[in-house]
């Protein structure tokens, strides 16, 4: 069975403040998927990272896949209350059993304050 | 473009009946994703079916089960419900062998069971 270990949970911070989350996992993936969903809504794809070592920015948000294709991370910088909401990263299935088949991060909840 | 499309948005069924979520994908793709997001679990993989077959299937009992139509809707069936399935269920879909770069979701049916 496949996990996606995110972290942290929570995080609380103030408008202007940089943050990163994690994610983790002793598999390797496919691609690693980053989402945004908002209350009563389903996830909204924000980027797909595929190749180990990958970078991707999108204005103040830079994605990062891990040389061996196991870890991710989202970093923000200068964070605006806009970007308010959960995060979720998902791992694409390699094959086998797991194929066809996304494992999600718990998930972060991200609250940027004026 | 019509994104992916899901009905009903709540459903309340009482415990042992059954429940029918349904689906349509944006127009061109050809698979389709089940996942149930129940409180404190995160997002879970349920099924995955393309071209009218079921490709994949998550840690689920047989009486979670759905189809896909021959215009790739697709139908997702819970029989002999319980409370635990109380969850948002969510469709996504995608060009075929390309769920590797990620999906788009619809809104979701919140099923609450009583």
């Amino acid at each position: 069975t496949q996990l996606l270990e995110q972290s942290p949970q929570f995080l609380s911070i103030q408008e202007g403040e940089n943050l990163t989350v994690y994610c983790n996992s002793s598999s390797v993936f496919s691609s690693l998927q980053w989402y945004r969903q908002e209350p009563g809504e389903g996830p909204v794809l924000l980027v797909t990272v595929v190749t180990g070592g990958e970078v991707k920015k999108l204005k103040r948000l830079t994605f990062q896949f891990g040389d061996a294709r196991k870890d991710s991370s989202l970093h923000i910088t200068a964070a605006q209350p806009g970007d308010t909401g959960l995060y979720l990263c998902a791992g694409a299935g390699a094959g086998g059993t797991s194929y066809g088949k996304l494992t999600f991060g718990q998930g972060t909840i991200l609250t940027v304050h004026p | 473009e019509a994104g992916v499309t899901q009905s009903p948005t709540h459903l309340i069924k009482t415990r042992g009946q059954q429940a029918t979520l349904r689906c349509s994908p944006i127009s061109g793709h050809t698979s389709v994703y089940w996942y149930q997001q129940a409180l404190g679990l995160g997002l879970q993989f349920l099924l995955w079916y393309d071209e009218g077959e079921e490709r994949n299937r998550g840690n689920f009992p047989p009486r979670f089960s759905g189809r896909q139509f021959p215009n790739y809707s697709s139908e997702l069936n819970v029989n002999a419900l319980e409370l635990e399935d109380s969850a948002l269920y969510l469709c996504a879909s995608s060009l075929p062998g390309t769920g590797v770069f990620g999906y788009t979701f619809g809104s979701g049916t919140r099923l609450t069971v009583v």
